[in-house]
């Protein structure tokens, strides 16, 4: 089976940095994306990670350690907009793309 | 807009009764998912066609039945409604049959509720 943590929430300051975090247990891994929905929305693509390292794209970055079974999404120069749950999910050798709890971001002013 | 449409956008039902939820993929594209999200809860997988045959089943109950057509348009059924069926179910898109190398597109989610 698969097991996908996040924290549940995280508060940040508007114009701040923040870095939520996703560990996760798998078997066969094919890739880790994170997923942006805010309330009530549908979820959209923030990035795909397959390989090591870190993907830039603009204020918004993702990390990836296989050997640690470890991700990360880095949001830079937050804005109010960026208030959102993001969710961390991992392919499998199944093919199954399986979504961890969320993370509910609150970007205060 | 991802090119994925799901109607009814809201549906308010009763116990025990059945419901048709409907997914059109974007254009192009052959594999349809189905997620079911409860209040404050993740995405949790039900679901995979790909080109009209099952691909991959998630935690699905035996209440509930999905189907792809050759249009590529899919179905999911939820018969039986209980309380606790009461969620926002998406629907996605995409055009690999399974190994992702590439993004799932999600229609806006029916909404429904069981009273």
């Amino acid at each position: 089976g698969q097991n996908i943590d996040q924290p549940t929430e995280m508060t940040a300051t508007e114009g701040a940095i923040v870095q939520i975090n996703c560990t996760y247990q798998t078997s066969g891994f094919n890739g880790l994306f994170w997923y942006q929905q805010h309330a009530g929305e549908a979820p959209t693509f923030l990035s795909y990670n397959v390989l090591d390292g870190l993907e830039e794209k603009g204020r918004f970055s993702s990390f990836l350690s296989r050997s640690k079974g470890y991700s990360y999404l880095l949001l830079k120069e937050l804005q109010m907009k960026d208030s959102a749950s993001y969710l961390c999910a991992v392919t499998n050798a199944g093919n199954m793309l399986t979504f961890g709890g969320g993370t509910r971001l609150m970007v205060k002013p | 807009d991802s090119g994925v449409t799901q109607t009814p956008k809201h549906l308010i039902t009763a116990t025990g009764q059945r419901v048709t939820l409907r997914c059109s993929p974007r254009s192009g594209d052959l594999s349809v998912y189905w997620y079911q999200q409860s209040l404050d809860q993740g995405l949790q997988f039900l679901i995979q066609y790909y080109n009209g045959e099952e691909r991959a089943k998630g935690n699905i109950l035996e209440r509930f039945s999905a189907q792809q057509f050759p249009d590529l348009h899919s179905e999911l059924n939820l018969s039986s409604l209980e309380l606790g069926d009461s969620a926002l179910y998406f629907c996605a898109s995409s055009d690999g049959q399974g190994v992702y190398t590439g993004e799932l597109f999600f229609g806006e989610g029916s909404r429904l509720t069981v009273l």
